[in-house]
């Protein structure tokens, strides 16, 4: 079967970096996503990776290691709005499954 | 160019009744999924359809169903609702079939069943 797992809160300041970790156990893998999540808001899109390595889109991350079954997203310079859920989805050639979701609390 | 519009945005239902949610993808996409989101659970699969046809479907009961028009509009049915159908339904739009990574989400429709 599927199965991703994820820390369910994390804690940071404002203006340092946290990391979220996903490890994930899946047949067919195709790649690793991030989407966020707001209160209230629907998921949107952060990044994909589908080989090794680190994949930067401004103050956002994200890596994979595909023999570690690991990825994560890295997040810098942290600002209150960055305070969301946080869900990283592991695609295949059938589907795409999501992990129940990382809080991300953010502290001025 | 417009969004995922998912209608209606809130419902209220009683135990044992049916309900409808509708889902129009943006412009150009073929593939709808739908998801349900209970605090804690993070975004359970239901079903995904691509051009008219149910690609996937997540572990629900049968009384979860679903359809797509034409149009690539869809709908999600769920009859004989139970308490702990009480959830925000989701719906996610892409280019691709099956296994697209990047998924366009609707505002969501918040069911509760009283």
């Amino acid at each position: 079967g599927q199965s991703l797992e994820q820390p369910s809160e994390v804690t940071a300041v404002e203006g340092a970096i946290v990391q979220i970790n996903c490890t994930y156990q899946t047949s067919g893998f195709y790649g690793l996503s991030w989407y966020q999540q707001h209160d209230g808001g629907a998921p949107t899109f952060l990044s994909y990776n589908a080989l090794d390595g680190l994949e930067e889109t401004g103050r956002f991350s994200s890596f994979l290691s595909r023999s570690d079954s690991y990825g994560y997203l890295l997040l810098q310079e942290l600002q209150m709005k960055d305070s969301a859920s946080y869900f990283c989805a592991v695609t295949s050639a059938s589907k795409i499954i999501f992990g129940s979701g990382t809080r991300l609390s953010i502290r001025p | 160019k417009a969004g995922v519009t998912q209608t209606p945005r809130y419902l209220i239902k009683t135990r044992g009744q049916q309900v409808t949610l509708s889902c129009s993808p943006i412009s150009g996409h073929r593939s709808v999924s739908w998801y349900q989101q209970t605090p804690g659970q993070g975004l359970q699969f239901l079903f995904e359809y691509f051009s008219e046809t149910q690609r996937n479907k997540g572990n629900f009961p049968g009384r979860f169903s679903g359809r797509q028009f034409s149009n690539s509009r869809s709908e999600m049915n769920v009859s004989t609702l139970e308490l702990g159908d009480s959830a925000l339904y989701l719906c996610a739009s892409s280019l691709a079939s099956s296994g697209s990574y990047e998924q366009y989400f609707g505002p969501g429709t918040r069911l509760t069943v009283t």
